[in-house]
């Protein structure tokens, strides 16, 4: 069975400063996807950024990148520039994916609440 | 264009009350999903429905769960007779498709409904 682990709880940033949230993952497949959602305090889950797992390049949105190594089996999220919005609880995920089609079905890491300091 | 709403947003009930949550996908999204995250633990996949089929329920917990998809439209998931353990929050997702190498296959997510079991 897959598992997404992200090993810590809790992570504080200042603001305009850069901070990296960790994820590590655990399968026998080859292809996938990953993925780093958001949920603010009582709001919806949001896509932030997501990566396929034949592509080398590592995914950036703005200043959301990823640092994806496929055989360490990692996908860290570097948040570049804090802001005050940042602040959120950050979910790392996992899914199957071949051959044009998915069942959809997300395997999640614990998260990580970040807090933004001004 | 409307996200996907989960309805209620909080819910307390005693132990062997029936609760009831709902959720509205966005229009159109063929797939919905459940999942659920205990306090302090990752979120788990409950089940997938394509229309008002269900693709794969693998990851109900037992029979005191049902869910049901009238239509293919908006999406109930029942409790009966609730316990405690099943306290925590439960979220919706839905999707166009299930390629995500397509940006608009990716899951959309509801802010949840915090379920309280006393």
């Amino acid at each position: 069975a897959q598992t997404v682990t992200q090993s810590q709880p809790e992570m504080s940033v200042q603001e305009a400063e850069t901070v990296t949230l960790s994820c590590t993952y655990d399968t026998s497949e080859s292809d996938y996807y990953l993925f780093w959602y958001k949920q603010p305090p009582s709001r919806q889950m949001i896509l932030v950024i997501r990566q396929e797992a034949y592509k080398q390049q590592n995914a950036t949105e703005n200043r959301f990148s990823v640092n994806f190594q496929k055989a360490a089996k990692s996908f860290s999220l570097k948040i570049s520039d804090s802001q005050l919005g940042d602040a959120a609880m950050y979910f790392c995920a996992w899914v199957y994916y071949a051959g044009g089609t998915s069942y959809g079905k997300l395997t999640f890491g614990q998260g990580t609440i970040l807090t933004v300091h001004p | 264009e409307a996200g996907v709403t989960q309805f209620p947003s909080h819910s307390v009930i005693e132990k062997g009350q029936t609760v009831t949550l709902r959720c509205d996908p966005i229009s159109g999204h063929d797939n919905l999903y459940w999942y659920r995250r205990v306090m302090g633990k990752e979120i788990k996949f409950l089940l997938h429905f394509v229309k008002e089929s269900k693709q794969d329920e693998s990851g109900m917990p037992n029979n005191r769960f049902l869910a049901e998809r009238t239509g293919g439209t908006y999406s109930t998931l029942k409790v009966q007779p609730a316990e405690l353990e099943d306290s925590g929050v439960y979220f919706c997702a839905s999707s166009q498709g299930t390629d995500f190498s397509l940006a608009k296959n990716i899951q959309y997510f509801g802010a949840g409904t915090r379920l309280s079991v006393l």
